[in-house]
């Protein structure tokens, strides 16, 4: 398995604003993706961050609002732009590590409410 | 899109009873994973499964790959109260989430 950071692991922002969240990996790791888990919900999944171009957006999901970064192979940032109350979600990193047979482990996620 | 229908939505048990629950799809899977979750924490993988008709175990806990590739289960032997949380399923190439069961344990 692969140990996930993410950071930070809570925050509570006005709305208008941005928020970057980052996800560091302790090993280089294929794919990383981002999900968002609202109040009382299952996942869902944002983006698959892809190292090196842009990411892969899931319907109901666009750059503009979710940008992502993966400059790397152990690290991804996702940033909640323009933020409003029902951006107010978990927001969790995911890595399937080289070799894992589509197992993914997840980040401790951030816990992100906007007032 | 794909979607999986995991039920129950929530279970109230006693400890030491036996906890199962399930998840169906209309589309096939090629991976089934069952994940736990507990408050402020992200999903934690329990048992993989990649073979239809697999049948693996945890210590615990019990999974298997329906022979269909639609459905997965899981169960909980002599449940004790570390056991609650909330319980995923997914669904993979692509992960797909159920909408999870949570757990309670009377002790």
């Amino acid at each position: 398995s692969a140990v996930i950071s993410q950071k930070p692991s809570r925050d509570i922002c006005q709305r208008g604003t941005s928020l970057t969240i980052q996800c560091q990996v302790d090993s280089q790791v294929t794919m990383m993706f981002w999900y968002r888990q609202q109040p009382g919900q299952s996942l869902t999944l944002i983006a698959t961050a892809n190292q090196g171009s842009e990411a892969t957006y899931e319907s109901g999901f666009v750059i503009d609002k979710f940008p992502i970064s993966r400059p790397n192979l152990t690290f991804s940032t996702l940033t909640v732009s323009n933020m409003s109350p029902e951006d107010s979600s978990i927001y969790l990193c995911s890595v399937e590590p080289t070799g894992a047979n589509t197992e993914a482990f997840f980040g401790q996620g951030t816990r992100l409410t906007v007032v | 899109g794909q979607q999986l229908n995991q039920s129950p939505q929530s279970m109230f048990i006693q400890e030491g009873e036996d906890v199962s629950m399930n998840c169906t799809s209309s589309s096939i899977f090629n991976t089934w994973l069952w994940y736990k979750q507990e408050p402020g924490e992200g999903p934690v993988l329990l048992i993989a499964l990649y073979k239809a008709g697999e049948l693996t175990s945890n210590g615990r806990l019990t999974a298997q790959f329906g022979i269909t590739r639609k459905d997965s289960f899981l169960n909980i032997s002599a449940s004790i109260p570390s056991d609650v949380g909330i319980y995923f399923c997914a669904g993979a190439q692509k992960l797909v989430f159920g909408q999870g069961t949570r757990l309670t344990i009377n002790p």
